[in-house]
């Protein structure tokens, strides 16, 4: 079975500051899917970048890129820029590449603070 | 209404009570899943339906009864609850391909459930 680990149960960065939060996973795939949720005080969980295990190039989404390192099962991700909407609950997920995979295995999240 | 919206927001039950919630997405997505929070636990996947079946059961009570009648709307009927039932219950939806690749899920706001 896989499994999502975040060490990290709380952050706190700067308001303009960067920030990395780390993610590891266990799997015995070679082809699936990684995702960086993000639940802010509303509850809706928000997608902030996804990252195909074939690509070899790290996703970015803006201020939001991921440092995925296959070999390491790591899937970090940075935050650059930091402003206070950022603050919020981050979840690391895993998503199996077969057809029939459709669950998605969280992380128990990193709660991030940004100070002004 | 745009993307994948919830009702009620907020719902307190008593343990013999029948309530039900509801779940719509306006995506065109052909999959939808319930999903179980906890505090201090990772998300929990309940159930999920793929063009109106229900593919998944992660061995869920059965005073959980989900019913899909069609795929834009999801409900997830309660009976008989117990306290440790109460927490965030989240919805998503996601498009499944002709290939059963399943792409990227989008969550609505949830319904935060407290059972006294």
């Amino acid at each position: 079975a896989q499994t999502v680990t975040q060490s990290q149960p709380e952050m706190s960065v700067q308001e303009a500051e960067t920030v990395t939060l780390s993610c590891t996973y266990d799997t015995s795939e070679s082809d699936y899917y990684l995702f960086w949720y993000k639940q802010p005080p509303s509850r809706q969980m928000i997608l902030v970048i996804r990252q195909e295990a074939y690509k070899q190039q790290n996703a970015t989404e803006n201020r939001f890129s991921v440092n995925f390192q296959k070999a390491a099962k790591s899937f970090s991700l940075k935050i650059s820029d930091s402003q206070l909407g950022d603050a919020a609950m981050y979840f690391c997920a895993y998503r199996s590449g077969e057809t029939s995979g459709s669950r998605l295995t969280f992380g128990e999240g990193t709660q991030l603070t940004v100070n002004p | 209404e745009t993307g994948v919206t919830q009702t009620p927001r907020h719902l307190v039950m008593g343990m013999t009570n029948k309530k039900s919630l509801k779940c719509e997405q306006h995506l065109g997505h052909n999959a939808m899943y319930w999903y179980k929070q906890s505090a201090k636990k990772p998300l929990e996947l309940m159930f999920v339906y793929n063009f109106k079946e229900q593919t998944e059961n992660n061995s869920v009570p059965s005073r959980f009864s989900p019913e899909c009648p069609n795929s834009s709307h999801l409900f997830l009927h309660l009976h008989t609850l117990q306290p440790e039932d109460s927490a965030l219950y989240l919805c998503a939806s996601s498009q499944v391909t002709g290939g059963g690749v399943q792409e990227t899920q989008y969550f609505g706001p949830g319904t935060r459930l407290l059972v006294l």
